[in-house]
């Protein structure tokens, strides 16, 4: 089955700097790859996702980059703010399964 | 709030006792699934409907715990005889019904602690 590893599994940085996160994936026919933020005591939320026919996708000062060959992706926050501190997790699923497969996550901390 | 809802936030238990927990999807999406979620470890797959119909079941899934969705609306998650290492968040998710994958929004979970 699918497995999905997350590096690193801590990140510090500060205000205002760049954060990246990587996440490798092992199944080929695997073609959603969401991210989700989760802050202490509360549910994961969908901050933004990429279908495999593309290979980057941006939303303001988030971004996610996929390389199907590579069997990688990851996800860029630029100019990080504070309130950006949380966990973030990967994953992916393919069509048929529907399942996510979630990464151990990432715990990043913005300094101001 | 018309987000994932579930019920109760938190349950206390003894060892030995079940447990039922409640979720209700977004209204028009078809797709429910159950994860669990252990401290500092991402949430695992557990089971997934599409409607009423149980589509997948994890192997992690004993023959202890058992889903329903009777209606393809609410579902309910029951834990028989339970065991301290069933102790973790159970988090609900649904997603509207589209041809290839899709979102998956998530409730706020049920603690659960097992004494």
């Amino acid at each position: 089955g699918e497995n999905v590893e997350q590096h690193p599994s801590t990140l510090s940085v500060q205000e205002g700097d760049s954060a990246v996160i990587k996440c490798t994936y092992s199944d080929s026919a695997s073609n959603y790859f969401p991210w989700y933020k989760q802050e202490l005591g509360k549910r994961p939320q969908l901050i933004i996702d990429i279908r495999s026919n593309v290979g980057e996708k941006k939303d303001q000062r988030i971004a996610v980059t996929l390389n199907k060959t590579a069997k990688h992706f990851s996800l860029h926050i630029t100019e990080t703010q504070p309130e950006d501190s949380a966990v973030y997790f990967c994953a992916a699923s393919n069509t048929g399964f529907q399942k996510l497969v979630f990464g151990t996550g990432t715990r990043l901390l913005v300094s101001p | 709030d018309t987000g994932v809802s579930q019920d109760p936030r938190h349950k206390i238990t003894k060892r030995g006792q079940n447990v039922t927990f409640r979720c209700d999807p977004i209204s028009e999406h078809n797709r429910l699934y159950w994860y669990r979620q252990t401290l500092g470890q991402g949430p695992e797959f557990l089971t997934y409907f599409q409607n009423e119909a149980q589509l997948e079941k994890s192997r992690l899934l004993s023959d202890r715990f058992s889903a329903e969705r009777p209606k393809g609306s609410f579902s309910t998650l029951e834990i028989q005889r339970t065991e301290q290492g069933d102790s973790a968040m159970y988090l609900c998710a649904s997603s509207p019904k589209f041809r290839v994958s899709s979102e998956q929004y998530f409730g706020p979970g049920t603690r659960l602690t097992v004494t």
